[in-house]
């Protein structure tokens, strides 16, 4: 059974560029949540998705940030004219149920460098 | 808001020490408490999860406790080895999403 995938694994782009990062949950997994990682900081809570919906995405950032978990295919975070505080790790994570009481399954994260 | 704490930052022993890594939140009112490793460049590796209404879990060499009124969890290495060596995460569980703490890194010197 796969883990988590996350592509691409590391990704540069120039200040003003678009990032699109990519999760595809663990099978049998229909929750999917976003962390981000900025040096020297812990993880923060993003986004949680499930399949065509959005239900909490009180840590994104208002502007330039946006994720989507659709029907079918992987789970997209796609950030908008990239600056270089968006430089980070970005981990995706998955569980079969709500994280009330389930190990959430976390990917092995993207890097992304703005230049 | 919750806010998770891990002190020190960074620890670093001699091979064979017991360890005792400590996390304190400040709400009490979670569903659970999970500690992850997370090696340089790597995703993160659940060690114990621990429901709310439990006390303590263990695998292996690792123990962990959770105290829910106090707002603190401790994991217990025993015998540590250089494989050890990592950032220790601890996060605390809400109805949907992970507070975490910044993390302790700990060197384990052979």
């Amino acid at each position: 059974n796969a883990g988590v995938m996350q592509n691409p694994r590391h990704l540069v782009r120039r200040r003003g560029q678009e990032a699109r990062l990519r999760c595809s949950p663990m099978k049998g997994h229909s929750h999917v949540y976003w962390y981000r990682q900025l040096p020297e900081e812990g993880l923060k809570f993003m986004v949680y998705l499930q399949k065509e919906n959005i239900i909490d995405e009180s840590g994104m950032p208002k502007e330039r940030f946006s994720a989507e978990f659709p029907k079918e295919g992987p789970s997209i975070l796609r950030i908008q004219q990239v600056v270089r505080g968006d430089s980070a790790a970005y981990f995706c994570a998955s569980s079969p149920l709500e994280n009330s009481g389930n190990t959430i399954y976390f990917g092995e994260g993207s890097w992304l460098t703005v230049v | 808001k919750q806010e998770v704490t891990q002190i020190p930052a960074a620890l670093s022993v001699p091979e064979g020490e017991n360890l005792v890594l400590n996390c304190s939140f400040t709400d009490s009112a979670i569903y659970n408490l999970q500690w992850f490793r997370q090696d340089p460049g790597k995703g993160l590796t659940s060690l114990l999860l621990i429901q709310s209404s439990q006390r303590e879990q263990t695998s292996g060499r690792l123990n962990a406790s959770l105290d829910k009124s106090s707002g603190r969890s401790t994991l217990y290495i025993a015998a540590s080895q250089p494989g050890d060596s990592a950032t220790y995460l601890c996060a605390v569980g809400g109805s949907e999403k992970l507070v975490f703490g910044k993390g302790m890194k700990l060197t384990v010197n052979p």
